[in-house]
């Protein structure tokens, strides 16, 4: 069966820290992949996402980057935190054009 | 630019009564709509709507799409305190990119 694996649940770092959060899919090939975050009154804005292997696409500037090292993998990450990267981030993949979405379960981030 | 409007932002209603959920969009390309619920962590699926006037149905929740107006509504009767939740309205884009537009959610609460 098709999963979608994200860790870790919650974290709490400190202003200027890195971050990793990592987004693993098991049951498919050559997923579409997705981050998410989700602020306070803001709705789910599209971070970043990936069709492939290596193929980033950004959607709004920021501190953060992603990265896809395997087919089934998607990584974000920041050199150095800042207080608004506050908030909750998902993953998602998608099987094919016109499918939706699956979520991972979610990272709670809270930058201090 | 493509946006997604969710109304009310919130709800408050008694356990029993029928609740009504509205969504529009404005985008280019439409695809589908769908539908999420979200507790604590991860939205699940609800409906996805292709379809003008279709209705679909999953137990006491319902749904339909009108494309000539660019709306949806997600209606949820005789409601129990299990259907607190946010709601979330989502578009997806005609693309080989399957992005996803999504609102802002309506937070429902449901009182005993």
């Amino acid at each position: 069966s098709q999963t979608i694996h994200q860790w870790p649940a919650t974290l709490v770092q400190p202003v200027g820290s890195p971050l990793s959060l990592e987004c693993t899919v098991e049951g498919t090939s050559n997923p579409n992949l997705y981050w998410y975050r989700q602020a306070a009154g803001r709705g789910l804005q599209l971070l970043f996402y990936s069709v492939g292997i290596g193929q980033i696409s950004s959607e709004v500037p920021q501190n953060l980057s992603a990265s896809r090292p395997q087919d089934r993998q998607f990584i974000l990450s920041s050199k150095k935190l800042l207080l608004s990267d506050s908030g909750f981030y998902l993953c998602a993949w998608s099987v094919s054009p016109g499918a939706g979405y699956t979520f991972g379960s979610g990272t709670r981030l809270t930058v201090v | 630019e493509d946006k997604v409007v969710q109304s009310p932002l919130s709800l408050v209603v008694h356990e029993g009564d029928t609740v009504t959920l509205n969504c529009s969009y404005e985008v280019t390309n439409f695809r589908s709509l769908l539908w999420y619920k979200q507790e604590k962590k991860a939205p699940t699926f609800l409906f996805m709507l292709t379809s003008s006037g279709i209705e679909k149905k999953s137990g006491r929740l319902s749904s339909i799409l009108d494309k000539k107006e660019l709306f949806s509504i997600l209606n949820i009767t005789a409601t129990q305190t299990g259907d607190s939740a946010v709601y979330l309205c989502a578009v997806i884009l005609m693309n080989r990119d399957d992005k996803i537009i999504f609102g802002k959610g309506t937070r429902l609460h449901i009182l005993p």
